[in-house]
């Protein structure tokens, strides 16, 4: 069984800085780690992906994040926050499989809010 | 590649009616999945497919829900009949072996009156 859990509801930064949204998760085999982002009235989007190559994971949109094992956590991170990246930001686990893909499991979601 | 298409893109029906939601997957993902997103309850995943069999149905919140792949190119959702907890947004996914992601298609938004 996984679960994913978003610290924060809301996070509020100023445009220009650093932007860091939490995410830890629970699992019992290897997991695969995602932070998908949702603009209003829209799908969701991929930002990056951990499947066990580089713990540091590089994404769309200058976004990063850091699969820590030892902490169980998978945090997303931008140096600059800019005005276009509010939105809601979603982490998501699966385990591994070896024929098909597992079902994806969120968390509920952090909306990012960047003041002027 | 047109990505994952989700038809229609708004429904609005009224209670005791029957409701079809489509999907046409990316063409080479082997799963396929259907999700439900509420303020109250986040996204949850209702069912999904590998190779066009069900895997994990225990999301599907009653027996008025039901869902069909019946080839790897083609899944509908299906909810009969429709009550007003059943408005949502229903996102369709599909992935090939969860590795390379899972793309999301943009929705549709039923309301039942």
């Amino acid at each position: 069984a996984q679960s994913v859990t978003q610290l924060g509801s809301h996070v509020s930064v100023s445009e220009g800085a650093l932007v860091l949204l939490r995410c830890n998760y629970s699992s019992s085999v290897p997991p695969y780690l995602f932070w998908y982002v949702q603009y209003p009235n829209q799908g969701l989007q991929l930002l990056l992906k951990y499947t066990s190559a580089a713990t540091l994971v590089k994404g769309i949109n200058g976004f990063e994040a850091e699969f820590k094992k030892s902490e169980t956590s998978f945090h997303l991170t931008k140096p600059s926050a800019h005005m276009s990246d509010a939105a809601e930001y979603f982490c998501a686990v699966s385990g591994r499989t070896g024929g098909g893909a597992d079902g994806l499991t969120f968390g509920k979601g952090t909306h990012l809010i960047i003041q002027p | 590649d047109a990505g994952v298409i989700q038809s229609p893109r708004h429904e609005v029906t009224e209670m005791g009616q029957e409701v079809t939601l489509r999907c046409k997957p990316i063409s080479g993902h082997n799963s396929l999945f259907w999700y439900r997103q509420t303020m109250m309850r986040g996204l949850e995943l209702l069912i999904y497919f590998n190779n066009n069999v069900p895997i994990d149905d225990s999301g599907m919140p009653e027996d008025r829900f039901s869902a069909k792949m019946p080839n790897a190119s083609f899944s509908t959702l299906k909810i009969q009949p429709s009550e007003p907890r059943d408005s949502a947004v229903y996102f369709c996914a599909s992935s090939l072996k969860g590795v390379n992601g899972y793309t999301f298609g943009s929705g549709t938004r039923l309301t039942v009156v």
